[in-house]
């Protein structure tokens, strides 16, 4: 079945700055790529995904990439704030055919005011 | 909608007790599944459903059982608890069997399992 890696497990910014989470993936097959963020004590909720015909794709301070030759896609905030600070997961399928969602171990980000 | 509702909150288990953990969700949602979160794992597939009569086996089932009589509900079921299986479990469902992007997952709140 599809591996999915996720670097790097924690991750301590500035308010203000720019943070990078990056997630590997091992079946060329995958093709839809969701990023989840749960805030302490809640439940994981989408907050942005990437389908595999595309390269990139952006919502506000939120950004992510794909590189499907190198099987690795990227989840970008920028201006990070407080409230940004969560457990990111990232996840991986192979749509209408896929019934599993294949998740990263999770990245802790901690936004320092 | 209420979305995907999970009961109880949390629970305390001896060895050995049996339970069932509570799994609804009223947007008539083909698929459903069972995850389980532990600190540094991420999300693990338990069990998942793609209509009422069908389940499968994901990632780690042992320990588990699962049944979807109606379209509504996906009870999860640990037959004998042991202290391995203390866990945060999380109920996930979607309109289409296959999730995608236009059909995404729909977690509920989540059950906070202990076994002592």
């Amino acid at each position: 079945g599809e591996n999915v890696e996720q670097h790097p497990s924690t991750l301590s910014v500035q308010e203000g700055d720019s943070a990078v989470i990056k997630c590997t993936y091992s079946d060329s097959a995958s093709n839809y790529f969701p990023w989840y963020k749960q805030e302490l004590g809640k439940r994981p909720q989408l907050i942005i995904d990437i389908r595999s015909n595309v390269g990139e794709k952006k919502d506000q301070r939120i950004a992510v990439t794909l590189n499907k030759t190198a099987k690795h896609f990227s989840l970008h905030i920028t201006e990070t704030q407080p409230e940004d600070s969560a457990v990111y997961f990232c996840a991986a399928i192979i749509t209408n055919t896929g019934n599993q969602f294949y998740f990263g171990t999770g990245t802790s980000l901690t936004v320092i005011p | 909608n209420a979305g995907v509702t999970q009961t109880p909150k949390f629970q305390v288990l001896k060895t050995g007790q049996s339970m069932t953990l509570q799994c609804a969700q009223d947007m008539n949602h083909e698929y459903m599944s069972w995850y389980r979160q532990d600190p540094g794992m991420g999300l693990r597939l338990i069990h998942y459903s793609v209509g009422a009569g069908i389940t499968d086996q994901g990632e780690v089932p042992n320990g588990y059982n699962v049944s979807r009589s109606t379209t509504e509900d996906f009870p999860l079921r640990l037959l004998s608890a042991a202290p391995s299986q203390t866990s945060v479990y999380f109920c996930a469902s979607s309109y289409s069997p296959f999730p995608s992007w236009n059909s995404p997952l729909h977690f509920g709140n989540g059950t906070r399992l202990t076994v002592t």
